[in-house]
């Protein structure tokens, strides 16, 4: 157990519906990661965010954003869900967020748009 | 070319062999990282380098510097061990603190 939650696990939906994924970082870590992984892409980085601020975007479509509360859990927003959005969301946490810090990952939510 | 290489794509082994995964990178990075993705979906961190050696049980990673390159061992490989092996680097000028992906190691090992 790496100590970072995600919910839901599994989520299905439909095309043009929007779907908010949570995420909490273990205890003390102030900087959040959300990564995409698709079969066809790999995985991919889409935002960070650090102690409540934006730090760093990848690749992230204009239809998702995210945030980070002052409790330090993030959210990941998607809206206008198309089918190739169907992919893996996972969260990863550090404790300070700098070039060469581990990564602790979540377990995933699954996303399935149909 | 993808900034991070990794070989081979899937590799298929006898319980007890000793195993090599390769990583290659092209960009300048702070750190690499090997991590493992079980059949469930979840990722486990298993190693971050900046230098040398390091070793857990029976992993073992390894990073050349001078020629952007890490190793991957696994001793006395065991059934458990199946699963997917992503290396990933940090820290470049322009990538910061985020991680850039290979595109995975498939290893099965059979009893």
């Amino acid at each position: 157990d790496s100590g970072v939650t995600q919910t839901p696990k599994h989520l299905i939906t439909a095309t043009g519906q929007r779907v908010t994924l949570r995420c909490s970082p273990r205890s003390g870590d102030l900087s959040v990661y959300w990564y995409q992984q698709s079969l066809d892409q790999g995985l991919q980085f889409l935002i960070q965010y650090y102690n409540g601020e934006e730090r760093a975007k990848g690749n992230i479509l204009e239809r998702f954003s995210a945030q980070q509360f002052p409790d330090l859990h993030s959210e990941l927003n998607l809206s206008s869900l198309e089918l190739g959005d169907s992919a893996l969301y996972f969260c990863a946490s550090s404790t300070d967020g700098t070039r060469a810090n581990e990564q602790f990952f979540g377990p995933g939510t699954r996303l399935t748009v149909l | 070319k993808n900034e991070v290489e990794q070989s081979p794509q899937n590799l298929t082994a006898q319980e007890g062999e000793f195993i090599t995964i390769n990583c290659s990178y092209s960009v300048g990075i702070s750190a690499l990282h090997w991590l493992q993705q079980h059949p469930g979906g979840g990722i486990v961190s298993l190693f971050m380098l900046s230098s040398g050696k390091k070793k857990h049980g029976r992993l073992i990673a390894t990073i050349n510097i001078q020629e952007k390159h890490s190793s991957l061992h696994i001793t006395a490989s065991h059934p458990r061990d199946s699963a997917v092996y992503i290396c990933a680097v940090s820290g470049g000028e322009t990538s910061g603190s985020r991680l850039t992906f290979g595109e995975g190691t498939q290893l099965t090992v059979n009893p």
